[in-house]
């Protein structure tokens, strides 16, 4: 019963091809997040859903798409790969009222070739 | 803005020894603070938070912090080192006016517990 699920867990790729990561929380949150973490762990928000909205949006090139079909699910679109997106992306949960309070998935690790 | 410090990314210690990991903050406004832990190949995990008038916060793990407002700190310690406890562990701060759930995270400190 893993509370906030990624996939899929690694994505080895070639530049230019388009690529998706699905998220999954059966927590009940309604607010969900994506992270990167780049080769030195530094952590950066990418963007925040509250009850599929987007809310947050950081300086993401635009070739990055999260797409929220329900508040449980928070998927990321990626088009035209690039070596620099190599990075692992983290995918987040909290519940309103608790927004700090997040819930990590495991993480997928994009490399880009 | 906000904005954490942490001296140190690689922070070794014997098992039972003292651990201490430091964070420093800049804020605008004041802050609620956090630590997550990261163990290796998993996301991360809340260890603790600072979000009120209680300074000296106690989480899992036998960890605790001290938000000390005149040094701008929230430093990490636990008194005795288990093994089990090495992995990455990052700092973050948002604005206590933020309602949108903007973490900012330090760069991390990884701990490495020696036998």
């Amino acid at each position: 019963d893993t509370a906030v699920s990624q996939t899929p867990k690694y994505l080895v790729t070639q530049m230019g091809n388009d690529k998706s990561i699905k998220c999954e929380q059966n927590l009940g949150h309604d607010t969900m997040y994506w992270y990167k973490q780049d080769s030195k762990k530094f952590l950066k928000i990418m963007f925040s859903y509250n009850n599929k909205e987007l809310i947050i949006n950081e300086t993401v090139p635009n070739r990055f798409s999260p797409k929220s079909p329900d508040k449980a699910h928070l998927n990321l679109h990626i088009n035209s790969l690039e070596l620099g997106d190599s990075a692992v992306y983290f995918c987040a949960s909290s519940q309103e009222g608790h927004l700090y309070e997040q819930y990590f998935g495991p993480g997928t690790r994009l490399t880009v070739t | 803005a906000q904005s954490v410090t942490q001296l140190g990314s690689h922070v070794s210690v014997s098992e039972g020894a003292l651990v201490l990991l430091r964070c420093n903050y800049s804020s605008s406004v004041p802050p609620y603070l956090f630590w997550y832990v990261q163990y290796p190949n998993q996301g991360l995990q809340l260890l603790l938070k600072y979000t009120s008038a209680a300074t000296l916060v106690k989480g899992i793990n036998g960890f605790e912090a001290e938000f000390k407002k005149s040094e701008t700190s929230f430093h990490l310690t636990k008194p005795s080192a288990h093994m089990s406890d090495a992995a990455e562990y990052f700092c973050a701060v948002t604005g206590r006016g933020s309602t949108l759930g903007r973490l900012y995270f330090g760069r991390g400190t990884q701990l490495t517990v020696w036998p």
